[in-house]
């Protein structure tokens, strides 16, 4: 079964850090792309950051850039992303996604099919 | 960054009715766009990918049209598993989401 399973979310305070983890397993990791997106409370979902297959192209949303890395371990089948000086905004549920990559003529287009369940990350004083 | 914006932000349908959602792109976007279902508490499914391709296993009545800044998703036959919340994605980075679509029942 293809799944995708999210882990080390918490509380924690402004100005803290934390490291979520997601874990692959029955497709081969190391072939796809992977996102992490997330939703605050009673809110619509937020694209957090991409990383490509080989960890050549990273991206971020510019409400994190410079304060989370996207890292991925496909020895490990594991997605990360460290978090750091967060801010109550922080506060959602963040979700990995694979990316999946269809070819129409010259070019590609996007969507994420594999969703994980979501870990829910809290920062509060 | 390119904005996408989605209209109507909810929508009160029956089982059996045509419900259709649009989502208009700040720029144009050619077909990098996707379609997501979610329902509470559970993650988003894609539905849609590249403006009107179906993702395997979503039953036909889903249906996506547009380019360049304008696109629909249509569900041509409410069923009652669909009343979710629905939302476009540019499909290019950076993948960014509209602000969703509530269908509930009428």
């Amino acid at each position: 079964e293809v799944q995708l399973v999210e882990s080390g979310g918490g509380l924690v305070q402004p100005g803290g850090s934390l490291r979520l983890s997601c874990a692959a397993s029955g497709f081969t990791f190391s072939s796809y792309s992977m996102n992490w997106v997330r939703q605050a409370p009673g809110k619509g979902l937020e694209w957090v950051s991409y990383i490509s297959s080989s960890s050549s192209t990273i991206y971020y949303a510019d409400s994190v850039k410079g304060r989370f890395t996207i890292s991925r371990d496909n020895a490990k089948n594991s997605l990360y992303l460290q978090m750091n000086s967060l801010r109550d905004e922080d506060t959602a549920v963040y979700y990995c996604a694979r990316e999946v990559a269809v070819a129409r003529g010259p070019y590609y287009y996007y969507g994420m099919d594999v969703w994980g369940q979501g870990t829910t990350v809290t920062v509060s004083s | 960054d390119i904005q996408m914006t989605q209209s109507p932000s909810s929508v009160s349908a029956s089982v059996g009715d045509r419900v259709t959602i649009t989502c208009r792109a700040s720029q144009g976007i050619s077909s990098w766009l996707a379609w997501y279902q979610q329902k509470p508490g559970k993650a988003p499914k894609l539905l849609i990918y590249a403006a009107s391709s179906l993702q395997s296993g979503v039953p036909s009545r889903f249906s996506g049209s547009g380019s360049g800044t304008d696109f629909t998703l249509t569900i041509s036959s409410l069923q009652p598993e669909d009343f979710a919340t629905y939302y476009c994605q540019q499909a290019n980075t950076p993948f960014t989401f509209g602000p969703g679509t509530k269908v509930d029942i009428k």
